[in-house]
């Protein structure tokens, strides 16, 4: 079965940190896709951990712990533009690529 | 430029009614998928094809068919047995395997009425 859990909103100020955690259940891990979406809007692609560890993409991390089935998104100094829904996605199995399971996203809202 | 269409952006149907959502990619990808969004929800996979002729059943398929016949496009309909159609599609496609991203298209909100 699959299981992706992740916090349904968070808020925080402009210029601020925001941590945005995911934990996972797999039959076989193949790597965790984080995308971000604003309303009404396609998603689009932020980060994708395979190896245990932080990657650092400008204001943008993304953290994985495959032991734990753990990730997070960090989104440092916060700006209004960073308001939006962020995806965390795993494919189910690890012969099941392209099927992402997507969990059903944490709403960020950046206040002034 | 590259990337995925969809059309049309907004479209209205009355109940009972068959209806077509179109989606077109100029990447070359050999994947394309198809997947519903509904307020507070993640995505939810409908269907996705691997390769042309080729395509399978994702977690919700029932009520929806698809077909593909050219590398390009992978058109969905929505047909009347979907008991709740009303939501957010949108398509995607990859270069293959799953450690590729999906590009998403812009999707396209039905109403049915």
């Amino acid at each position: 079965g699959q299981n992706i859990d992740q916090p349904t909103e968070m808020t925080a100020t402009e210029g601020a940190i925001v941590q945005i955690n995911c934990t996972y259940q797999t039959s076989g891990f193949n790597g965790l896709f984080w995308y971000q979406q604003h309303a009404g809007e396609a998603p689009t692609f932020l980060s994708y951990n395979v190896l245990d560890g932080l990657e650092e993409k400008g204001r943008f991390s993304s953290f994985l712990s495959r032991s734990k089935g753990y990730s997070y998104l960090l989104l440092k100094e916060l700006q209004m533009k960073d308001s939006a829904s962020y995806l965390c996605a795993v494919p189910p199995s690890t012969d099941s690529w392209g099927k992402l399971q997507f969990g059903a996203g944490t709403q960020v809202v950046v206040t002034p | 430029d590259g990337g995925i269409t969809q059309s049309p952006k907004y479209l209205f149907r009355k109940e009972g009614q068959n209806v077509t959502l179109s989606c077109e990619q100029n990447l070359n990808h050999d994947a394309m998928y198809w997947y519903r969004q509904d307020p507070g929800q993640g995505l939810r996979l409908i269907y996705y094809s691997q390769i042309v002729n080729d395509f399978q059943k994702g977690d919700i398929a029932e009520g929806y068919s698809v077909s593909r016949e050219k590398k390009e496009s992978f058109p969905l309909t929505v047909t009347s047995a979907q008991k709740n159609p009303t939501a957010f599609y949108l398509c995607a496609s990859s270069r293959g395997a799953g450690k590729n991203e999906q590009f998403f298209g812009p999707g396209t909100r039905l109403t049915v009425l």
